[in-house]
């Protein structure tokens, strides 16, 4: 089954302490994203990554890293978590980037540092 | 800039009504694609539809259905005889197809629909 796989579903954590949440995809996707989604705001892209070794940016990439390092996984690392990083998180793939196929998306990281 | 817009942040409709959900977008690109997605409340994200932006033939799929207008630059989503089972969130987005562009998905902010039985 194609499938994007994110963990942990949920985590709470505190401040500073440093986590990834992982993201896996069964798919030979060459593009993989990570989005956070919170209320008011609606989905808002936070590091995208084209192939393997090659990634950059989004709109709100303060306070996160990634690495792919192989192309089925895209892990979002935070090394220092601060409570504005209270959100749920969404990794997506596609097969040649957004614009030629839909997104699948993983089930969501419920991330709440305190 | 890409911008999407839903006006509607929360609609509440009793079973069986039909509903329309607002989708808006702004880019200066002229080839593009525009998606939706439905957010149920047990949060994963569910792909509706995708259309490009030279296809602008409405689209039906069992009781849903979407108007593409280029000349008003939206994409409504419309939903005939609602279910509870519609009560979810839904995102329109916009992706450009603009060589050296950020591959991504614009979102919306979302339309909370809700369906009372």
């Amino acid at each position: 089954e194609a499938q994007v796989t994110q963990n942990p579903r949920y985590l709470i954590t505190v401040t500073g302490k440093k986590l990834t949440v992982t993201c896996s995809q069964n798919m030979n996707h060459e593009y993989m994203s990570w989005y956070r989604q919170d209320p008011g705001l609606g989905l808002r892209q936070i590091y995208y990554s084209m192939n393997v070794e090659v990634t950059d940016k989004g709109d709100v990439p303060e306070g996160y890293k990634v690495s792919r390092k192989e192309k089925r996984n895209f892990p979002l690392i935070l090394e220092s978590p601060s409570p504005n990083q209270t959100s749920l998180y969404f990794c997506a793939s596609s097969r040649q980037g957004a614009i030629f196929t839909e997104a699948f998306f993983g089930q969501g990281t419920r991330l709440t540092v305190v | 800039a890409q911008k999407v817009t839903q006006a509607q942040t929360e609609i509440s409709v009793v079973e069986k009504e039909d509903v329309t959900l607002d989708c808006v977008y702004e880019t200066r690109d002229t080839t593009y694609y525009l998606f939706w997605y439905k957010q149920p409340p047990s949060g994963e994200l569910v792909f509706l539809i995708r259309r490009n932006s030279f296809d602008e033939q409405n689209e039906i799929s069992g009781r849903y259905s979407w108007n593409f207008q280029k000349s008003t630059s939206s994409f409504n989503f419309t939903i005939t005889a609602s279910q509870v089972v519609d009560s979810a969130v839904y995102f329109c987005a916009l992706s450009l197809h603009s060589g050296g562009s950020n591959y991504k998905l614009t979102f919306g902010k979302g339309t909370l629909l809700t369906v009372n039985p």
